[in-house]
């Protein structure tokens, strides 16, 4: 069964320190979500893609935070430079939206830990 | 906009005992309704869904969720819950437009004891 790969599972980094993680969604699926996930909370929007466009980083810290899905189908999640605060479960998930079908696939997620 | 609310945190239940979690949604417009779980340290897997047609829809592991639009309720219920279900479930909301963006709840946990 398809699924939608992340990487790393872990990180560990040092405050000020640039971090990047990596997501690939299922074929096919146009749609990208990136969620940060804080210890005991549930998932927050960070960004959405379709294809290559963005069409919501409303939530997304843009001052430190950046994503991109350049050919529309891998995308990359920066955080530079990195916070405590920024200590959280970051997941990736993807859908395809047609055919009554329109739940999001979710990545085993990355654990970020910054010290 | 859209949120969703669960009540409650955490949940204990003993093996085989009947369970509900709470799931209450606000929004403007029509929504679909889904359920997620997590186990620790791993991503979420969608449990079940509601988009349209009958009100109960059920999972592949015996759990169900009725969705009441009266009440803007979609609690999700187990008559009988065994040791593996322990987790975090967590109730989400996605608007029926272009955007498809998910709203999730807090998550409840559920502590299934021997």
């Amino acid at each position: 069964e398809a699924e939608v790969a992340q990487s790393p599972r872990y990180k560990i980094t040092e405050k000020s320190q640039a971090v990047a993680f990596w997501c690939d969604p299922i074929s096919g699926h146009a749609t990208l979500y990136w969620y940060r996930q804080i210890l005991g909370q549930g998932p927050e929007l960070l960004v959405q893609f379709q294809d290559e466009s963005v069409v919501d980083d409303s939530q997304l810290p843009k001052d430190r935070f950046s994503a991109e899905r350049l050919k529309g189908v891998d995308s990359t999640l920066k955080i530079q430079p990195a916070e405590l605060g920024d200590s959280a479960m970051y997941l990736c998930a993807s859908s395809f939206i047609g055919g009554g079908r329109t739940e999001a696939f979710f990545g085993q997620g990355t654990r970020l830990t910054v010290v | 906009a859209q949120s969703v609310t669960q009540l409650d945190s955490q949940v204990p239940v003993f093996e085989e005992a009947p369970v509900e979690l709470r799931c209450n949604y606000s929004s403007s417009v029509s929504v679909y309704l889904f359920w997620y779980v997590q186990y620790p340290n791993q991503g979420l897997q969608l449990l079940l869904k509601y988009l349209s047609g009958s009100t109960l829809v059920e999972s592949i592991n015996g759990f169900e969720a009725e969705f009441n639009k009266s009440q803007t309720s979609f609690h999700l219920r187990k008559p009988s819950v065994h040791i593996s279900d322990t987790a975090e479930y967590f109730c989400a909301v996605s608007r029926m437009d272009s955007s498809y963006k998910l709203i999730f709840g807090s998550g409840t946990r559920l502590l299934v004891r021997p």
